[in-house]
């Protein structure tokens, strides 16, 4: 099974502020992975897909980079609609893992 | 407008069964292939389950393989997860989420809609 691992566990920040999300596959899963955004009470959200692609309908302030095995997802200017916990997520190999989630809480 | 609904989840003592049910609507559900994601009180998200379109090819996590059986009712637009010999570590919120397929051969992959969550607790 492929492990994610999720950084930081926690980030803090203000409104305006560029975020920087950090996702790590314990082997590689090329370009395979995608990040979600959920907010309390609500299902996930897909944002990113096959490590660069926007989902449709989101932003552009939120990008996704990497391959490999090290991924980012970056919001360039936070929104306060974007305080929420993010996960990465690999279709590289089954089963399907999520990371343990990144949550972006205001500073 | 692409909804998806489930149902079927509450209390049920250890050991216990109990099916879950999905309702699809807004796409062509027998094109798409479909999934079941869960998640416990307080934690992260957890792949349990995802079926083919066509259902004849199924995936489980090692979790609940043996357990758990997921199916699909093609003429109903309808996905169901049967949840046998439960003990309180499945007590989540489960998801139906439907895999985005970004490509023909890729029909397994992301997840670009879920519906609003289930809850079964596992409890006596």
């Amino acid at each position: 099974e492929i492990v994610l691992t999720q950084s930081p566990a926690t980030l803090s920040l203000s409104p305006g502020e560029r975020a920087t999300l950090s996702c790590r596959a314990s082997r590689s899963v090329s370009s395979y992975l995608a990040w979600y955004q959920q907010k309390p009470g609500q299902a996930p959200r897909l944002l990113i897909y096959e490590a660069s692609n926007r989902a449709t309908g989101i932003p552009a302030r939120f990008s996704g980079s990497g391959s490999g095995t090290d991924f980012t997802l970056t919001i360039s200017s936070l929104e306060p609609e974007d305080f929420a916990v993010y996960y990465c997520q690999q279709r590289s190999n089954w089963p399907f893992t999520f990371g343990p989630g990144t949550k972006v809480d205001i500073k | 407008e692409v909804q998806l609904v489930e149902s079927g989840g509450g209390l049920v003592q250890p050991g216990g069964s109990l099916r879950l049910s999905c309702a699809a609507s807004g796409f062509t559900f027998s094109s798409s292939a479909m999934s079941w994601v869960r998640q416990a009180p307080g934690k992260g998200l957890e792949w349990v389950s995802a079926i083919s379109s066509s259902g004849g090819s199924t995936y489980y996590a090692d979790s609940v393989k043996g357990r758990f059986t997921i199916s699909r009712d093609n003429s109903k637009s309808t996905l169901y997860l049967q949840m046998n010999s439960l003990r309180a570590d499945d007590t989540a919120v489960y998801y139906c989420a439907k895999f985005k397929g970004v490509n023909t051969v890729t029909t397994m992959d992301y997840f670009d809609y879920w519906g609003q969550g289930t809850l079964v607790t596992v409890s006596s």
